[in-house]
Order: C-alpha cells, then structure tokens, then sequence
C-alpha cells in the first residue's frame, strides 16, 4: 500500500456521461497531481492542486475539472464523456510543491475508466 | 520544455540475462531530478530510483543500478540477472528542482519481457 488511495478501483460508463474520481493523497502531503495514461498519448499530467490551491496545469480538457478539499483529498470530475476518455487515472502526491523534494512523488494505484 | 526518450519500446530477454534500459532527457533547467518508475502488469506505477542533477554518483541497489551521465543526458538503468517478476513497463521521468510547474513528464515507456 502506497498510501495514496484512489476510488474507485474501475469505472464503466456511458458517452456524454459524468464521472468523479476520487483521491486521498498520503498522510503529511501537502500536493496532489493528476495524470492520465492512454495507450496512444502515455502519461500525461492533467494538473496539480497544492494546499487546497491550483498549482500547476496540464493539458487538461475544459469537460474536465478538478479540486482539492480542506482535508486535502482530491476529486477529478470528467464530464460529457467521449470514448478516447477511456484511460487510467493516476494521483500522485508529494510533501511539498514539488516532487524534487522530500521522497518525491507517491503513485495511487489508479481508475481504470472505460468508456462504452 | 522538458522531454523524455526512451528510444526502446520493447525488451525481450531470457531470466538471467542483464538489461539495459535507456533514457535520454532534454530539459533547460540546470537543476532537475530524474526518476525511474516500474508499472507491473497490476498496473500501479511503483518508484525505483531519483537522482537530482547535482549527483552524477552512480548507484547499486541488489540486481538495479543506475548510470546517470549528465554530459550526454542520460540516466540509464541495468537490471542484472533478470528474473521473470521484472517482466512489466518501465518509465523514466523528469521534474524540475524548483519552479512553478513540478509535473513529472514522462517517456513513452519500455515494456520488459523476461521469458523462463
């Protein structure tokens, strides 16, 4: 268990559809980061929420939002679904702003989203 | 812009033979930190190795090691007496030390057969 919990494990939905995914970065870290992993673009960075603030953002699409709660867990709300949506979604977190410091970057075990 | 090669994409080797992985790196930033990263076929994506650019020493850890050449841009990894476990993805990646944006971008990966 790397300490970062992501739900749920797999998601089956439909086009035009709505989705939140949800993470629980690892106990003390302060940054939670998202990446997307498709067969045809491979790891992507969505974006990157540090203390309750966005930080940093990727290519990310508009039908995709993300935020991050007092408490520190994350959401990434995908909406309007297409198939090429269809990924696995990691979160990451790390202590501080950057994963260069401390221990670097902890990997949830990821959502697999299939989209139908 | 950063941007990770790994000009393999796929590695068949007979268990106990050694491997090597390669991973070039292009990045404007003077201080940066690499990473290797293993994504069995589970699926998570599970940490092996960072090295910042200041350290160019190069590391043993049981049947991994790492050389990291900063004059050719390059961090690659050796698995000695390959074992059929071994057999998943393998990522490098790179993060700036310090700056806004701490995204981890990642190569393309190389997938690491090892047949009994």
């Amino acid at each position: 268990d790397s300490g970062v919990t992501q739900t749920p494990k797999h998601l089956i939905t439909a086009t035009g559809q709505r989705v939140t995914l949800r993470c629980s970065p690892r106990s003390g870290d302060l940054s939670v980061y998202w990446y997307q992993q498709s067969l045809d673009q491979g790891l992507q960075f969505l974006i990157q929420y540090y203390n309750g603030e966005e930080r940093a953002k990727g290519n990310i699409l508009e039908r995709f939002s993300a935020q991050q709660f007092p408490d520190l867990h994350s959401e990434l709300n995908l909406s309007s679904l297409e198939l090429g949506d269809s990924a696995l979604y990691f979160c990451a977190s790390s202590v501080g702003w950057t994963g260069g410091v401390g221990y670097g970057y902890t990997f949830g075990s990821g959502t697999r989203l299939t989209v139908v | 812009a950063q941007k990770v090669t790994q000009a393999q994409t796929e590695i068949s080797v007979v268990e106990k033979e050694d491997v090597t992985l390669d991973c070039v790196y292009e990045t404007r930033d003077t201080t940066y930190y690499l990473f290797w990263y293993k994504q069995p076929p589970s699926g998570e994506l599970v940490f092996l190795i960072r090295r910042n650019s200041f350290d160019e020493q190069n590391e043993i850890s049981g049947r991994y090691s790492w050389n990291f050449q900063k004059s050719t841009s390059s961090f690659n990894f050796t698995i000695t007496a390959s074992q059929v476990v071994d057999s998943a993805v393998y990522f490098c990646a790179l993060t700036p030390y310090t700056g806004a944006n701490s995204k981890l971008t990642f190569g393309k990966g190389i997938t690491l057969s090892v047949r009994p």
